[in-house]
């Protein structure tokens, strides 16, 4: 079946730090989302992607439809402590009804 | 309501009994979702429900698994006969229709089979 990967699984920064991360798959999605989960609680939408080659911000968070539509990759910049979490994407293909999630990043920042 | 609902938040239960679990999704949204998220993992897939469509059960893990969406509202995932590799977090989700805008997932229902 479908798959993503992430990567990297965890990382610890700085406050003040960018962060990247990225999410491929060995299928073609027609849709990505950027999900945040915090502890005991459950994921919440950050942003969504609907065309190749989109780029897309919220706030401090950028994301990217990667143009082979196999991946996205996820920007925060000037981290803060409430950034902590993890970080899922999601890809939906042409005919899938339902979202394929990754396995997260598990982000953790150092004041 | 104004966000998707479940209940409970926490379950503890024995090996061997089954378990409900309840999901009320934000009103209006036609499709719900169950996922299920196991310690550290990511999200896997469980069961779809479309309006008054069959649900796409393609992701139920065994026959010990079940759901029914009653009155195109309130969902319940029932586990018969849980095992403790069913200890997991399991996620609700709902949408407007379809999966295309994304979903907004509850907060989840932390089972724990001991």
């Amino acid at each position: 079946g479908q798959q993503l990967n992430q990567s990297p699984q965890s990382m610890f920064i700085q406050e003040g730090e960018d962060v990247s991360m990225n999410c491929t798959s060995s299928s073609i999605f027609n849709t990505w989302l950027w999900y945040k989960q915090d502890p005991g609680e459950g994921p919440v939408l950050l942003i969504a992607l609907y065309k190749a080659g989109e780029l897309t911000s919220n706030g401090r968070l950028t994301a990217q439809f990667g143009i082979t539509r196999k991946d996205s990759f996820l920007n925060i910049s000037a981290s803060i402590p409430s950034d902590v979490g993890i970080y899922f994407c999601a890809g939906l293909s042409n005919y899938g009804q339902n979202f394929v999630f990754g396995p997260g990043t598990r982000l953790s920042v150092l004041p | 309501g104004a966000g998707v609902s479940q209940s409970p938040s926490n379950k503890v239960t024995e090996k061997g009994k089954d378990v409900e679990l309840r999901c009320d999704p934000i009103s209006g949204h036609t499709a719900l979702y169950w996922y299920r998220q196991s310690l550290g993992q990511g999200l896997e897939f469980l069961i779809y429900f479309q309006g008054n469509s069959a649900p796409d059960k393609s992701g139920l893990p065994s026959d010990r698994f079940s759901a029914e969406r009653t009155g195109g509202s309130v969902s319940t995932l029932t586990i018969q006969r849980t095992q403790q590799e069913d200890s997991a977090v399991y996620l609700c989700a709902s949408s407007l229709q379809g999966a295309g805008g994304g979903y907004t997932f509850g907060s989840g229902t932390r089972l724990t089979v001991v």
